[in-house]
């Protein structure tokens, strides 16, 4: 298995426009987790989903926040509109049990 | 709120010896605990787990020890290497646990010396 796949790596976008990034967790996974990553707060769970129904979004910033799973392959955090205070790395992660998979990240820079 | 936390955020050891990452955990409900290890320009890898019934559990290199009267968790790295050099994280779940998340501390760089 490929790992839970992330794209894209690096995005880098001027404020004010829309942002996505994408996650296809590992097949056989039934629960995806969106975090986010900065040096001031760490590591934040921001939406996870089980069996594709988001169970709890609470850790999403504010409405310009929003992350859907169409099917049970892909994910997507979208961001809109994007600022600069967005800035970090976004981590996709999935789960069966209680270990999670982490992929490599997407590290998002708003200008 | 409750959170997890950790009471070293640097920790640097000479190559070959062992060492002691600690974490304090907060939230007496939480029956799973996690390491996990982030090297640079990467996501955490899972290391090592252990479920409350427990205080004691080891892999290859590590252990992790809970001590639930204090509330602390530790992992143990033995005969370090230059690839332990990383960001090591613990995390607890709460019950009901699984696909509830994980809580995740600040992190500790350990930081390996030839």
């Amino acid at each position: 298995d490929a790992g839970v796949i992330q794209s894209p790596r690096h995005e880098v976008t001027e404020m004010g426009q829309e942002v996505t990034l994408r996650c296809k967790p590992i097949s056989g996974h039934n629960s995806l987790f969106w975090y986010r990553q900065t040096m001031m707060r760490g590591l934040e769970l921001l939406i996870y989903f089980n069996n594709n129904v988001p169970i709890d979004d609470s850790g999403m910033p504010e409405d310009r926040f929003s992350a859907k799973m169409p099917n049970a392959s892909f994910s997507t955090l979208k961001i809109q509109p994007s600022e600069p205070r967005d800035s970090a790395v976004y981590f996709c992660a999935s789960s069966n049990l209680d270990e999670q998979y982490f992929g490599p990240g997407t590290r998002l820079t708003v200008t | 709120g409750e959170s997890v936390g950790l009471h070293l955020p640097t920790l640097s050891v000479q190559e070959g010896d062992n060492s002691i990452i600690n974490c304090a955990y907060s939230n007496s409900a939480s029956d799973y605990f996690i390491w996990y290890k982030q090297e640079s320009g990467k996501g955490p890898q899972f290391i090592i787990d252990i479920r409350s019934n427990m205080d004691k559990r080891q892999g290859q290199r590590v252990t992790v020890l809970l001590n639930k009267t204090v509330k602390h968790l530790s992992l143990q790295i033995a005969a370090t290497q230059p690839g332990d050099s990383a960001v090591y994280f613990c995390a607890e779940n709460v019950p009901p646990g699984g696909a509830d998340g994980l809580t995740f501390g600040k992190g500790t760089h350990l930081i390996i010396q030839p």
